[in-house]
């Protein structure tokens, strides 16, 4: 079975701060994607970024970056010079090989940033 | 570009009546998902469709039914509506299972 964990419920920042969202995921599958989704108050899910198993490689995407490692299950995200616009809930999720591309998701982290 | 395209955006209905969601994919995605997200929850998936056919299938309760039409639209049909059934549906799709692309979303109210 597969699971994604999200353990910081809610994290809140004052802009300008960079802060990282943590995300652990577990699967038998050797071969997944891991993704990140981010879900404004008005609640669409928006795409942010998809990474293969196979590219340990990090990601830099303007203020945002992705750190993948594969040796701790880990996919975090870091926003660098937060903005009160990131506020959002922000869910990691995982779809193996073995699971017809249905996503699991964590249980999400509310980002709140003040000024 | 065009994206997932769900209807209608908000819906109210009492407990016992039936709804009926709409999801348009994307033009040439072959596979359109469902999920549900209760409040404060992270999304569930409930059922996906590949080329028309049921692909595979999730915490979908037995009252709930979907399909997916020759246009490729979709429909989420859901009979014997309970208060629990409360929460945002999405719709996604994608092409050859790669990322999932979400619509914006039904917000069910069951009264």
């Amino acid at each position: 079975a597969q699971k994604v964990t999200q353990a910081q419920t809610e994290i809140s920042v004052v802009e300008k701060e960079d802060v990282t969202l943590d995300c652990v995921y577990e699967t038998r599958d050797t071969t997944y994607y891991l993704f990140w989704y981010k879900q404004p108050p008005s609640g669409e899910l928006v795409f942010l970024i998809r990474r293969n198993s196979f590219d340990e490689q990090n990601e830099i995407s303007g203020r945002y970056s992705w750190n993948f490692q594969k040796s701790t299950s880990s996919f975090n995200f870091t926003i660098t010079a937060s903005q009160v616009v990131d506020s959002a809930v922000y869910f990691c999720a995982l779809v193996d090989t073995g699971t017809a591309s249905k996503l699991t998701f964590g249980t999400g982290t509310r980002l709140q940033v003040t000024l | 570009a065009a994206g997932v395209i769900q209807s209608p955006r908000h819906l109210i209905k009492e407990k016992r009546e039936t709804a009926t969601l709409k999801c348009y994919p994307i033009p040439r995605h072959d596979t359109v998902y469902w999920y549900q997200q209760g409040p404060g929850q992270d999304p569930q998936f409930l059922i996906s469709f590949y080329e028309k056919m049921q692909s595979d299938k999730g915490s979908i309760p037995d009252r709930f039914s979907a399909q997916q039409f020759s246009d490729y639209h979709s429909e989420l049909n859901m009979s014997s509506l309970e208060l629990g059934d409360s929460a945002l549906y999405f719709c996604a799709s994608s092409l050859g299972g790669e990322k999932l692309f979400f619509g914006s979303g039904t917000q069910l109210s069951v009264l």
